[in-house]
């Protein structure tokens, strides 16, 4: 256990409806991170914050997704009008600034579309 | 396009044999090159990383060897364990990029 907890653990919804993870990091990490895992592949970044502020998107964050971290603590992802395509490992990662850039990743949340 | 290319895609050892996973990038600007061992349901995991400025870092079992003119790294890991069955991947970030772009991944087998 990293420390970092991700809530639900899996999420089955139908196709259309919308959909929100939640990250909670380790409590003096000021910076998180989003990324998305199929099946078979390695992890694929979507989105950073640094504290409360998001300083990069990916091209894979459509305008389906969004994502927020009020006050600088928990951090949640929504997507809306979900397709199947969507369905994958979303997967929250922390760090602290001024650290050696290691990330530490919470347990994920699998998405199915049907 | 894939940055970070990983190899093999899946590799059998048995036990008590050497288990070594490649990866090639592409980006001179990377700075940083972790490896993950992710375990089926769970979260990638950081086992060992590595800055440009050595060619060798070992943490007990696991050795990071890094080529920078060959933009080449690998993970060695020794005297390999049923518990090392995983899968593993490299990453490469730079600095003032922070996101990390990971390889393809390597499901490793030790057999008993």
């Amino acid at each position: 256990d990293t420390g970092v907890s991700q809530n639900p653990r899996h999420k089955i919804t139908k196709r259309g409806q919308n959909v929100t993870f939640r990250c909670d990091p380790i409590s003096e990490h000021n910076r998180l991170y989003w990324y998305r895992q199929t099946l078979g592949q390695g992890p694929e970044f979507l989105t950073y914050f640094q504290n409360e502020a998001q300083l990069e998107k990916s091209r894979l964050l459509s305008d389906r997704f969004s994502a927020e971290r009020p006050k600088g603590s928990f951090s949640t992802l929504e997507i809306q009008r979900t397709e199947q395509g969507d369905s994958a490992m979303y997967l929250c990662a922390s760090s602290l600034e001024g650290g050696v850039d290691e990330q530490f990743f919470g347990p994920g949340t699998r998405l199915t579309v049907l | 396009q894939q940055q970070v290319k990983q190899s093999p895609q899946s590799l059998i050892v048995q036990k008590g044999g050497i288990s070594i996973i490649n990866c090639a990038y592409e980006n001179t600007a990377f700075d940083y090159f972790p490896w993950y061992q992710q375990f089926p349901g769970k979260g990638p995991a950081l086992l060992i990383a590595i800055r440009p400025d050595v060619s060798e870092k070992k943490e007990g079992r696991f050795t990071i060897s890094f080529n920078k003119s060959a933009k080449q790294f690998s993970l060695h890991i020794m005297d390999s364990q049923p518990g090392d069955s995983a899968t593993y991947f490299c990453a490469a970030s730079i600095k003032t990029a922070r996101q990390l772009t990971f390889g393809s991944g390597t499901q490793l087998t030790v057999l008993p």
